[in-house]
């Protein structure tokens, strides 16, 4: 069972531009929610997480907005960069699983220079 | 400098064949994962381990094996029951609570 859904799959942006990722999570009792940054043949990093206490949580460029009653939160990165070309990843995850994170399909982001 | 290490970064299986990928933290965390990576799927949990000596199925464990004898140290075997190895397999681990640290991944592919 899927539980976290995102899109969309890929994602061209122009070089400056907004790009923005969005996921959808089931689980009610999720209650942090990571996004991942991979470039190829790497492993992800973590790039942001927020907590539903807060609606909204911004680090440099990176923004996530978090909508509880949807249960849906997205990644915006403003003015973004090709060295910002990677695939995202959101997750999901509830305190008592410890770190047990359930992963969204990805995004993979092409930002042209 | 401290960090995961996994290996090797390529491993070729040969049909019927048991192959295992290695992977080792100087990060002095309890906890390891491992997950699978597909294009197009996200990553998936293999198995965990949060002490020593334990260890959990995650959502799709069948086909894999895992031991957990040192806290450094979660390697990975992906047997011949595992009729479609073909992936991208990343370790990572955890000092605590949800932030994952990720190695560099093995790709395994069928010869």
């Amino acid at each position: 069972q899927q539980q976290v859904k995102q899109s969309p799959q890929s994602l061209i942006v122009q070089k400056g531009g907004i790009s923005i990722i969005n996921c959808a999570y089931e689980n009610t009792a999720f209650d942090y929610f990571p996004w991942y940054q991979q470039f190829p043949g790497k492993g992800p990093a973590l790039l942001i997480a927020i907590r539903p206490d807060v609606s909204e949580k911004k680090e440099g460029r990176f923004t996530i907005s978090f909508n509880k009653s949807a249960k849906q939160f997205s990644l915006h990165i403003m003015d973004s960069q090709p060295g910002d070309s990677a695939t995202y990843f959101c997750a999901a995850s509830k305190e008592t699983s410890g770190s047990r994170l359930t992963f969204g399909e990805g995004t993979q982001l092409t930002v042209n220079p | 400098d401290g960090g995961i290490t996994q290996s090797p970064k390529y491993l070729f299986r040969k049909e019927g064949q048991n192959v295992t990928l290695s992977c080792e933290q100087n990060l002095n965390h309890d906890a390891m994962y491992w997950y699978r990576q597909d294009p197009g799927q996200g990553l998936r949990l293999i198995y965990y381990s949060q002490i020593v000596n334990d260890f959990q199925k995650g959502d799709i464990a069948e086909g894999y094996s895992v031991s957990r004898e040192k806290k450094e140290s979660f390697p990975l075997t992906v047997t011949s029951a595992q009729k479609n190895p073909t992936a991208f397999y990343l370790c990572a681990s955890t000092p605590g609570w949800a932030k994952l640290f990720f190695g560099s991944g093995t790709q395994l592919s069928v010869l």
